[in-house]
C-alpha cells in the first residue's frame, strides 16, 4: 500500500525558513518522480514543484522559484521542500504527491495527508 | 501558463441527479486533463486522468471527455458522497495547473 506522510509544517514568520518532508512507503522511491501541491485556506490547488526519480531535475512554480528548494533522499525514501523567504501568501496546506513515472507526468493517484504552513507575525 | 477554466463555481443538486463540469484549457492540450475530487479536509483523490480514464476502484457513474481545450465531467444518479469539490488539472505542460474548481452542493 502507497503511504505519504509529510511533515515539517508550522507556524513561521515572515522572511523565515520551513522544511518539510514526506516520507514515502510501498512503492520503490526512487523509480518515481514527485511533487509539491498547496492549497491556501479556503481557495484551490496549486502545483508547486517537482523532482524526478534521479533527484536531477527539478522544476518550479513561477511564484517559488528561486525561494523554494525540492529535493529527495532515495535511501531513505523521503521527500522535501526548503522553503525560504517565506511570505504570507505561502499560507497553506502543502501535499505531496507520486507521480506515475519517473520523470513527471503531472497526475497524481496517490497524495498525503498534507501538513499546514502558516506564514504570520 | 496554461489557463485552465472551469464551470460553473458552483452548483446545487440532489441525489440522482445527473450533472457535468466543463473545463476550458487556454491552449491545446491534447487529452492531458485530469479530475480530482476533494473532500473538506481531505487531500484531492484522483477520479479521472487522461481526459476520459477512470482510475480503477471509481464508480461507473463519473465520466470524462474532450480533447484539445474543452473538456467535460460527468456524474451520472449523484450520490451523498459525491457532494464535494472538484478540480480538473491539465499535465501537458509545466507549470501544471488547475481549474479554479466547482464545489458540488446539495439542492
Amino acid at each position: 500500500e502507497v503511504q505519504l506522510l509529510e511533515s515539517g509544517g508550522g507556524l513561521v514568520q515572515p522572511g523565515g525558513s520551513l522544511r518539510l518532508s514526506c516520507v514515502a512507503s510501498g512503492f520503490t522511491f526512487s523509480n518515481y518522480a514527485m511533487s509539491w501541491v498547496r492549497q491556501a485556506p479556503g481557495k484551490g490547488l496549486e502545483w508547486v514543484s517537482a523532482i524526478g526519480g534521479s533527484g536531477g531535475t527539478t522544476y518550479y512554480a513561477d511564484s517559488v522559484r528561486g525561494r523554494f528548494t525540492i529535493s529527495r533522499d532515495n535511501s531513505e525514501n523521503t521527500l522535501f521542500l526548503q522553503m525560504n523567504s517565506l511570505r504570507a501568501e505561502d499560507t497553506a496546506t502543502y501535499y505531496c504527491a507520486k507521480d506515475e513515472l519517473t520523470y513527471t507526468s503531472g497526475w497524481y493517484r496517490y497524495w498525503g495527508q498534507g501538513t499546514l504552513v502558516t506564514v504570520s507575525s | 501558463d496554461i489557463q485552465m477554466t472551469q464551470s460553473p463555481s458552483s452548483l446545487s443538486a440532489s441525489v440522482g441527479d445527473r450533472v457535468t463540469i466543463t473545463c476550458q484549457a487556454s491552449q491545446d492540450i491534447g487529452n492531458y486533463l485530469n479530475w480530482y475530487q476533494q473532500r473538506p479536509g481531505k487531500a484531492p483523490n484522483l477520479l479521472i486522468y487522461d481526459a476520459s480514464n477512470l482510475k480503477t476502484g471509481v464508480p461507473s457513474r463519473f465520466s470524462g471527455s474532450g480533447s484539445g481545450t474543452d473538456f467535460t465531467f460527468t456524474i451520472t444518479s449523484l450520490q451523498p458522497e459525491d457532494f464535494a469539490t472538484y478540480y480538473c488539472q491539465q499535465s501537458d505542460n509545466l507549470p501544471y495547473t488547475f481549474g479554479q474548481g466547482t464545489n458540488l452542493e446539495i439542492k
